[in-house]
């Protein structure tokens, strides 16, 4: 079966770093996404990730290794306002998304 | 990026009533976009796969006559709940796909549902 696994939530400090973690079984793979998703709205894309490597934008940067089935999202010089579920997804050999549960992010002063 | 609405944002109905939400995309050309359903504290769910000028692709388990998909044109495409039911009360949220390329996909803003 497919199976995406990120923790189910993470606590920081404000000004710290994180990493949330993202691994994952699909049948097929066609990029790994991250999505930010704040309570009670949509989620927003954050970042694609289709070769090995790490994608930087900004304070954010996602990493993948294909043949781990590994990702990570590091969130950097954290702020109040990243308190939110993280969602991990791939699109598998379908072009369909398989999503991860989240990861709620709780960030504290 | 392409910007997607949904129609209405939230809303309240009596139980065995029909409620229509409304998925527009309002700069893009989609030929094909999803509905995804979300319960509290839980992932997304996809419910099917909406297709332009022919039949939705439904997810096990998701009820193709209680949910009934329409997607008429390349911006717009509707979910109706028939005859909901409080189990039904949800946060409904559609998206799209961006071009051939498939790597980038826009969510509406979802919708709230509450039925009583």
């Amino acid at each position: 079966g497919q199976n995406i696994d990120q923790p189910t939530e993470m606590t920081a400090t404000e000004g710290a770093i994180v990493q949330i973690n993202c691994t994952y079984q699909t049948s097929g793979f066609n990029g790994l996404f991250w999505y930010q998703q704040h309570a009670g709205e949509a989620p927003t894309f954050l970042s694609y990730n289709v070769l090995d490597g790490l994608e930087e934008k900004g304070r954010f940067s996602s990493f993948l290794s294909r043949s781990k089935g590994y990702s990570y999202l590091l969130l950097k010089e954290l702020q109040m306002k990243d308190s939110a579920s993280y969602l991990c997804a791939v699109m598998d050999s379908n072009y369909q998304l398989i999503w991860g549960a989240g990861t709620k992010l709780i960030i504290k002063p | 990026g392409a910007v997607v609405s949904q129609h209405p944002s939230w809303v309240i109905c009596k139980s065995g009533t029909s409620v229509k939400i409304e998925c527009r995309s309002l700069d893009f050309q989609a030929t094909t976009m999803f509905w995804y359903r979300q319960f509290p504290k839980q992932s997304l769910m996809l419910m099917a796969t909406s297709n332009e000028g022919s039949k939705a692709t439904y997810e096990q388990g998701v009820e193709k006559d209680k949910f009934l998909i329409n997607h008429a044109s390349l911006t717009l495409s509707t979910l109706t709940v028939t005859s909901a039911h409080p189990e039904d009360s949800s946060f409904y949220i559609c998206s799209l796909l961006s071009g051939l390329s498939y790597n980038e996909q826009f969510f509406g803003p979802g919708t709230r549902l509450t039925v009583l």
